[in-house]
């Protein structure tokens, strides 16, 4: 079966880093995509990895390991505003989208 | 530009009722898809239309369906809605398969 792996709650304080984690199993690999949701909200596109490395914008980067099935999302200078979840997705070898459940962060001042 | 637009916002339905979820894009974006999101779950795909004129069945296709008679409306029908369809309903765009999707604002569904 299809699994991504992604932890359910995190804290972190205002003006620290946080990593968040990704692990997957697919039937296939043609990316990874990680996406913030508000809650309340539609998903909102972050960024995306088809190759190994880090892909850097701004204040959040996105890594990637194909050959450990490993992504991580790295949030520096955390805002409030960035308490939401963040979900990680897979394009599949269909192209389809396999979504993790999410992991919520929590800023606090 | 609007981008995706869902109507309704939210619905309260009778189990046994139909329904159709609107969802329409003005992006001009060639695919198009429907997910279900429930707590503890990922978003799952229920069907998607690689460009007008064809759909797909995705990961939860049982009991709804899909058209997708022009670019920019994909609409989702119910035929007889059950309590297990409760969800927040998205809909999505994206210019090709392999580009990032883009959502709707949602559906909130209640099936009693």
């Amino acid at each position: 079966g299809q699994n991504i792996d992604q932890p359910t709650e995190m804290t972190a304080t205002e003006g620290a880093i946080v990593q968040i984690n990704c692990t997957y199993q697919t039937s296939g690999f043609n990316g990874l995509f990680w996406y913030q949701q508000h809650a309340g909200e539609a998903p909102t596109f972050l960024s995306y990895n088809v190759l190994d490395g880090l892909e850097e914008k701004g204040r959040f980067s996105s890594f990637l390991s194909r050959s450990k099935g490993y992504s991580y999302l790295l949030l520096k200078e955390l805002q409030m505003k960035d308490s939401a979840s963040y979900l990680c997705a897979v394009r599949d070898s269909n192209y389809q989208l396999i979504w993790g459940a999410g992991t919520k962060l929590i800023i606090k001042p | 530009t609007a981008g995706i637009t869902q109507a309704p916002t939210s619905q309260i339905l009778a189990a046994g009722r139909s329904m159709t979820l609107r969802c329409t894009q003005d992006m001009r974006h060639n695919a198009m898809y429907w997910y279900r999101q429930d707590l503890g779950l990922g978003l799952r795909l229920i069907h998607y239309s690689n460009t007008a004129g064809t759909t797909g069945k995705g990961e939860v296709p049982d009991g709804y369906s899909v058209s997708r008679a022009n670019t920019d409306d994909f609409p989702l029908t119910l035929a007889s809605a059950v309590p297990s369809q409760t969800s927040v309903y998205f809909c999505a765009s994206s210019d090709s398969g392999e580009a990032e999707q883009f959502f709707g604002p949602g559906t909130r569904l209640t099936v009693l």
